[in-house]
This record gives C-alpha cells, structure tokens and sequence, in this order.
C-alpha cells in the first residue's frame, strides 16, 4: 500500500497567520491526492480535489499544490473556522490511503 | 442535494457482527460513474478506509479487512451496507459513508457518521 505521511501532526497559529502543511507519499501518485477539512464532531469535508482543485464554495484563502510525492495545503490568513484536522489522501491506487493528520490549534 | 444517512446498532458485543446501512437521497445509487464507500475514524485516531462498491456491484477492499468485511447494495432501497464480522474493540470507531466520483475522486458527500462500540 502506498503509504502516506503529513506533517506537521500539530501546529500551532494565530488568526491571519499563513500555515502550510505537507504531505508526501511513499511513491508517485501523480496528482491524485486531495485534502479534508474536519471539525470536532463532523464529518470531514472535502477541500481540494486533484491536488489543486478548490471545491466549490470553498474559500480561496485555501489552495492545494504540489504533484508526484510532494504536496501542499496552504491557508492564508487563517479565521477562526479554519481551527480543525486536516488530512491528505491519495487516490491513485484503488486501496486509497490517509495521512495521519494534522491538527491546527489557535498559539 | 444528495445526503447520506449511516444507521445501525451503536453497540455489538465482541466476535459478533457490525451491520450498517447507508441510505442515500437526492441522487440514485445506481449510477454511472460513482462509487459509494465506507470510512471509519477511532476514537482521537485518524482515518481508515474500509472499502467501496460501484454500481455494478464490483467491491473493493482494504487489504487489512478484506477477510472480514462486505460491502453490498440494495438499489431497490437506494442503500449500501457494511457488515463486518468477528469484531473486537479495535473496531470501536465512527462509521461514515461516503461517494466519490470517477475511479480516482474524492470523496465529496459524507454522511454524518455512525458511533459503533464493540464491547460486552
């Protein structure tokens, strides 16, 4: 399985801050890669689709990046809503995967 | 709008069987193009993806479950199912259904999921 590993696992912002979280994958995934937002008590929420896909209704202070084994999700200006676990996925083998996920708290 | 809707018995005693149904409205489940799957987060955990059908019927599964997991469909109720047998608290978790498009999407509907405890 491909394996698929995020970091940071925490960090810490404060509102307006510009945070970037990485996701890497043990091997090329092309751009099948895509990013979740998920609150405490929801279900997760899909964000960017394809690596660089905003989904529609989505902010655009969030933008994905990033292709192959190196990826990006970027958040500028961080607002209060934004407090959440973000996780990566790959799609490109059918037995998707997950990150470990990477939980933004308010510094 | 589509909406998925997970339902089941939130506790199953160990080596006993975890059966949820995902009920889906707004859209037909059988459709051309769309795969309907099952996710599952522990508790404080991450996620873990358990497996998906296709319209066709066609099941995929996570390699770590596969021996102890199926996936169905009931077109006539516009549902899917997860049955997962011979449980033990590892499989304490919420339970989500969800649809992706395309055979590489994200996964872009979720349900609200379903707390299921295994214990006696």
């Amino acid at each position: 399985d491909i394996q698929v590993t995020q970091s940071p696992s925490s960090l810490s912002a404060s509102l307006g801050d510009r945070v970037t979280i990485t996701c890497r994958p043990s091997q090329v995934v092309g751009t099948y890669l895509h990013w979740y937002q998920q609150r405490p008590g929801e279900a997760p929420k899909l964000l960017i689709f394809d690596a660089s896909n905003l989904v529609s209704g989505v902010p655009s202070r969030f933008s994905g990046g990033g292709s192959g084994t190196d990826f990006t999700l970027t958040i500028t200006s961080l607002q209060p809503e934004d407090f959440a676990t973000y996780y990566c996925q790959q799609t490109y083998s059918v037995r998707t995967t997950f990150g470990q996920g990477t939980k933004v708290v308010l510094k | 709008q589509l909406q998925l809707q997970e339902s089941g018995p939130g506790l199953v005693k160990p080596s006993e069987t975890l059966s949820l149904n995902c009920s889906v409205s707004g859209d037909s489940i059988n459709i051309n193009n769309y795969f309907w799957g099952w996710m599952r987060q522990p508790p404080g955990k991450g996620l873990e993806w358990i497996g998906k059908i296709y319209y066709s019927g066609t099941t995929y599964y996570n390699p770590s479950l596969k021996s102890r997991v199926t996936i169905s469909a009931d077109m006539s109720k516009n549902q899917f199912s997860l049955r997962l047998t011979s449980v033990t608290a590892a499989d304490t978790a919420v339970y989500y259904c969800a649809r992706h498009k395309g055979s590489s999407g994200g996964y872009e509907s979720w349900g609200q999921g379903a707390r299921v405890t295994v214990s006696a």
